[in-house]
């Protein structure tokens, strides 16, 4: 079964700063990977998402992430936070070619300092 | 309808009652998920239905949590004999999965529930 690691529980980082969340999965093959983000009060969104191909990708509110197979990370990155993304961000993992279920991190939520 | 809801949005219960917590989906939304999340805790898996297969209950903390899915769509979460550490906020997410592709998971607004 897959599993996924999250191991900052809280990042704080200053307004114009570049931002790194990481994220690292267990699975026997190549997965499904994603990022959602919740803000205050609000739902789950989804940021990005790799299936195959180009292992950089590129998502919403200029978030990107990175599939390293090498690392079973999947990181995600932004060059220059806003103080809109502070927020909790979840990384997931998904099973490829079978109905299986998506499995989440424990989040890690992003204070941003003025 | 134009995404997922959940009913009701608020619940406070006593401890020992029995509660319903449902769930309506995108139509045509094939994939149904249950998640509990818990302050610090994540999102925590509970159940999955994925069409007409049998669901996954891997996830279900103890046999007084259960949950169905009418007509293979709309779910409702059962827990009996509520305890004070059921207290959560219950995500419901649905998604157009096809066999050998994931596409993106569509969540509903939560159900906080309060044991006292």
């Amino acid at each position: 079964a897959q599993s996924v690691t999250q191991p900052d529980i809280h990042i704080t980082v200053s307004e114009g700063a570049s931002l790194e969340l990481r994220c690292n999965y267990s699975y026997g093959a190549t997965p499904y990977l994603f990022w959602y983000v919740q803000s205050p009060g609000q739902g789950l969104q989804l940021l990005l998402k790799y299936f195959s191909g180009d292992t950089l990708v590129q998502g919403i509110k200029g978030f990107e992430a990175e599939f390293k197979r090498s690392q079973s990370s999947f990181n995600l990155r932004k060059p220059s936070v806003h103080w809109s993304d502070a927020a909790e961000y979840f990384c997931a993992v998904g099973a490829v070619g079978r109905d299986d279920k998506i499995i989440f991190g424990k989040g890690t939520r992003l204070h941003i300092l003025p | 309808g134009a995404g997922v809801s959940q009913s009701p949005s608020n619940k406070v219960t006593e401890k020992g009652k029995d509660v319903e917590l449902r769930c309506d989906p995108i139509s045509g939304h094939t994939a149904l998920y249950w998640y509990r999340q818990s302050l610090g805790q994540g999102l925590e898996f509970l159940i999955y239905f994925q069409g007409n297969s049998a669901p996954d209950k891997s996830g279900l903390p103890s046999d007084r949590f259960s949950a169905e899915r009418t007509g293979g769509s709309v779910s409702t979460l059962t827990i009996q004999r509520t305890q004070q550490e059921d207290s959560a906020v219950y995500l419901c997410a649905s998604s157009q999965a096809h066999r050998g592709e994931y596409n993106e998971q569509f969540f509903g607004p939560g159900t906080r529930l309060t044991v006292l």
